[in-house]
């Protein structure tokens, strides 16, 4: 049974960082491409980046370009996101999710419960 | 604005049948594989329909997907008031480097 169980979400202050982890477990994590997808509140679904199984590729929406690296510690079976110069339109659920494939290609099967960040003065 | 197109809301009566519909482009649901996610309030999604029309285990035949050119479609036979969420496609864009959801359908059960 896939588990993947996110952390690290709170709340920062704007311009600042935050480091989130998703511990994966239930299925050869080194095998799939893993995702970050986030929802802000009442809004709906929004892709932030994916990660292929071998890590040669990694892409990201535009709006995080630049401020958010994703990366994956295999021997650890985890997921980050490393967000930095947060602004207040990052605020959301950040959900961990795994790909079917190795690569970006496929779908998301499988989804962690979130993590509330919010970004606030 | 999303880049795949959903109608902000459908409903029906139970028993009865829904579709709901997601628009993209050549770039998208043309060319790759359109997956359907349910999301019920304050929970995570779920995987309702992968590879544009087949079913993860355990989701029950009365959820389908199906696609023609740039447009794709859930449809749900013999609604359950249980079946009230909002429902999201979503694939990858070929032109854009992006995976892209719609902007998501509410669906009630009247």
């Amino acid at each position: 049974q896939v588990l993947l169980v996110e952390s690290g979400g709170g709340v920062v202050q704007p311009g600042r960082s935050l480091r989130l982890s998703c511990a994966a477990s239930g299925f050869s994590f080194s095998s799939y491409g893993m995702h970050w997808v986030r929802q802000a509140p009442g809004k709906g679904l929004e892709w932030v980046a994916v990660m292929w199984s071998d890590g040669t590729f990694e892409y990201y929406v535009d709006s995080v370009t630049g401020r958010f690296t994703i990366s994956r510690d295999d021997s650890k079976n985890t997921l980050y996101l490393q967000m930095h110069s947060l602004r207040a339109e990052d605020t959301a659920v950040y959900y961990c999710a795994k790909g079917n494939t190795g690569s970006h290609y496929g779908c998301i099967d499988s989804w962690g419960q979130g993590t509330l960040v919010t970004v606030s003065s | 604005q999303s880049v795949l197109t959903q109608p902000p809301s459908v409903s029906a009566a139970p028993g009865q049948k829904v579709t709901i519909s997601c628009s993209g482009s050549n770039s998208n649901t043309a060319n790759n594989y359109v997956s359907w996610y349910q999301q019920f309030p304050g929970t995570a999604p779920k995987l309702l329909i992968f590879d544009d029309n087949k079913r993860p285990s355990g989701i029950p035949d009365r959820f389908s997907g199906s696609k023609s050119g740039t447009s794709a479609t859930l449809g749900i036979t013999g609604l359950q008031t249980g079946d009230e969420a909002d429902y999201y496609c979503g694939t990858w864009d070929s032109s854009l480097s992006v995976w892209v959801f719609g902007g998501g359908t509410k669906l009630t059960v009247l």
